[in-house]
């Protein structure tokens, strides 16, 4: 199975911040890598798909980059809406895998 | 738009099952796989398998083989999960997510959007 891992586990930050999450895979997944918001008591929310393409209705804010094992998902201006829990999940291969997560909260 | 609209929440005993259902609407239900994720309390995702909705075939991922099971009625664009035998430790929330498939040049990448509002199920006694 490929193993997916975030960093960091949570961060504070405050309105405005440029915030940084970082993905990584056990092994090389192309661009099969897609991320996702979730806030508390909701489902998963898609914001990006094959690594850095913006799904229809998200905020310009948000970017994905990355390629191979290593992903990131970029927020470059952080609203009041966008606290939440950000995953990464890998489709290179089944079992799909979620990354843990990275819980971005108030400062 | 389109939807997936999940049963409601379930209070069950152990060893009872309980049978969850994902009403699709907006686009055509056999032109999609349909994925189950598991949320337990305070945890993350956990993607539990797939079920090809043209043919029905189900694709249950490790620790998932047995009990569960993912069935379909097209007639009314509907996914179900069946989980048998209860455990306390089944207790979690449980989504139905739609499969989306795009060509990228020679890449075929796929996402799961939109998901269903989930479906919590509480095992206890």
């Amino acid at each position: 199975d490929i193993q997916m891992t975030q960093s960091p586990s949570s961060l504070s930050a405050s309105v405005g911040d440029r915030v940084t999450i970082t993905c990584r895979a056990s092994q090389s997944i192309s661009s099969y890598l897609n991320w996702y918001q979730q806030k508390p008591g909701k489902a998963p929310k898609l914001l990006i798909y094959a690594a850095s393409s913006l799904q229809s209705g998200v905020p310009s804010r948000f970017s994905g980059s990355g390629s191979g094992t290593d992903f990131t998902l970029t927020i470059s201006s952080l609203q009041p809406e966008d606290f939440a829990t950000y995953y990464c999940q890998q489709s290179y291969s089944t079992p799909v895998t979620f990354g843990p997560g990275t819980k971005v909260d108030i400062k | 738009q389109v939807q997936l609209v999940q049963s409601g929440s379930e209070l069950k005993k152990p060893g009872a099952s309980v049978k969850v259902s994902c009403k699709a609407s907006g686009y055509t239900f056999t032109s999609y796989a349909m994925n189950w994720v598991r949320q337990a309390p305070g945890q993350g995702l956990e993607w539990m398998g797939w079920i090809n909705t043209n043919t029905g075939n189900p694709t249950y991922a490790q620790g998932f083989t047995g009990r569960f099971v993912f069935s379909l009625d097209t007639s009314v664009s509907t996914a179900y999960l069946q989980i048998s035998s209860l455990k306390a430790e089944d207790t979690a929330v449980y989504y139905c997510a739609r499969d989306v498939l795009l060509w990228f040049g020679e890449l075929s990448l796929d996402w799961f959007d939109p998901w269903g509002q989930g479906t919590l199920v509480t095992v206890s006694s």
